[in-house]
């Protein structure tokens, strides 16, 4: 079955660090996402991403944050200057088009921030 | 912005009990869905509801989208231990083909064999 990937699973960030996480949704999906998730609380809505450009995002979602599909298969976020607030479970998530409820979730990145 | 409870936060029952757990948003939504989360996993798509008034079973999950499709409820019969896990209900903000799912704080059910 195919499945949304992610990596890394966990990393270590001192604050101030630029961190990258990695996504390879599933290949026929056109709509991808990012949510993070907070140890213990509910998954919140960061980005979605068509057609090459953000298409919506979250108060979350500040200048510090951004998204890019470099390769056509890889979809990435990156933290420029991580903060000890942006610990938390990073999930990536693809859909099919714009008709499909159903998203698809990665395994997660959990990020660490100390 | 749009805000989507669920109540209770968490659930402890017994082997082989029946449960209904409760979703209510603050707008009205064209959609719901129900996502589970198992301890240390991702959330995974249980079902999406649409229509006005729907109740969709999966075995023994029993969904449904009430009339005004403002709320929604998910019950368990016969709860097994593979069931334990946390239960999300999440709806697209506003009417306008927003991208943007809103998820509850989630169910947390734990169950005693």
């Amino acid at each position: 079955e195919p499945e949304v990937t992610q990596t890394p699973s966990h990393q270590v960030t001192q604050m101030g660090q630029e961190v990258i996480l990695r996504c390879v949704p599933i290949s026929n999906h056109l709509y991808f996402y990012w949510y993070r998730q907070i140890l213990g609380q509910k998954v919140e809505f960061l980005v979605s991403f068509y057609n090459n450009e953000i298409s919506e995002k979250s108060e979350i979602f500040d200048d510090q944050f951004s998204v890019e599909r470099p390769d056509g298969s890889n979809f990435t976020l990156k933290i420029r200057s991580t903060k000890l607030e942006d610990s938390a479970m990073y999930f990536c998530a693809s859909k099919m088009d714009r008709n499909t409820g159903e998203l698809f979730f990665g395994e997660g990145s959990r990020l660490t921030v100390l | 912005g749009q805000q989507v409870m669920q109540i209770p936060q968490y659930q402890h029952v017994q082997e082989g009990e029946d449960f209904t757990t409760y979703c209510n948003s603050s707008t009205t939504l064209s959609n719901i869905q129900w996502y589970k989360q198992r301890p240390g996993g991702h959330p995974v798509f249980l079902i999406q509801l649409v229509k006005s008034g729907e109740v969709k079973k999966q075995k023994r999950l029993t969904f449904q989208f009430g009339e005004a499709k403002k709320n929604s409820s998910l019950h368990i019969t016969a709860t097994q231990t593979t069931d334990v896990g946390t239960y999300f209900c999440a709806g697209y903000e506003g009417q306008g083909g927003s991208e943007k799912l809103v998820f509850g704080k989630g169910m947390k059910l734990t169950v005693n064999p």
